[in-house]
């Protein structure tokens, strides 16, 4: 089945840290891949994607993500935390024209 | 652009009573989603059309769900008769190419079934 798998539930990080939030894929084919980020009370919002092409890719807020075809995986990355990016992070693949997320990984971040 | 408009943004409702959910998409897209969120099954697909025609309504849990896309500008989510297990958010989202562009999602209706 395709899917894409998220094994961490939450991830914990001090302010100023290096951060990496997880990812795994499974599809038959070139993936797309997507991470959005959800705020309390909000919907997701887009962050950075992949189509093809440079397997770093940059996207909002310092966030990038790297892509790697022989792990199957897409982790999302950022220098340095900021408390400010505690929050609901999702990944997810294009599955015949629509999207199927994973579970989510909760980031908090502590000053 | 105002992005995707969701109304209600809250609906309390009792068992048993019909609740209707309402997107209006953004001017454009062609794809409209309905998802659903809990803390245990997280986002799951409810339904999609394109071009206003359902896709894919596999992920509609029963009978008691049942959703419209009468134009390009507006769809409802209608549950007759609600059900506690029902409670959840319920996100609409909208994409000019999925694949390729992602989704804008709007800001949601939580639903809570007493």
């Amino acid at each position: 089945a395709q899917s894409v798998a998220q094994p961490e539930d939450q991830v914990n990080v001090a302010e100023g840290n290096p951060l990496t939030v997880k990812c795994t894929y499974s599809v038959s084919g070139n993936p797309y891949l997507f991470w959005y980020v959800q705020y309390p009370n909000r919907g997701l919002q887009f962050l950075l994607k992949y189509i093809t092409g440079d397997n770093l890719v940059k996207g909002s807020y310092g966030f990038e993500a790297e892509f790697n075809k022989s792990q199957t995986s897409f982790h999302l990355k950022k220098p340095s935390a900021l408390v400010s990016d505690s929050a609901l992070y999702f990944c997810a693949v294009r599955v015949t024209g629509k999207l199927i997320f994973g579970q989510g990984t909760t980031l908090q971040v502590k000053p | 652009d105002a992005g995707v408009i969701q109304s209600p943004r809250h609906e309390v409702t009792e068992m048993g009573q019909e609740v209707t959910l309402r997107c209006k998409p953004i001017s454009g897209h062609d794809y409209l989603f309905w998802y659903r969120q809990t803390m245990m099954r997280g986002l799951e697909l409810l339904i999609y059309f394109n071009n206003n025609v359902p896709i894919d309504d596999s992920g509609m849990p029963e009978d008691r769900f049942s959703a419209k896309m009468p134009n390009a500008s507006f769809s409802t989510l209608k549950i007759q008769p609600s059900e506690p297990r029902d409670s959840a958010v319920y996100f609409c989202a909208s994409s000019f190419s999925p694949g390729t562009y992602g989704y804008t999602f709007g800001s949601g209706t939580r639903l809570t079934v007493v």
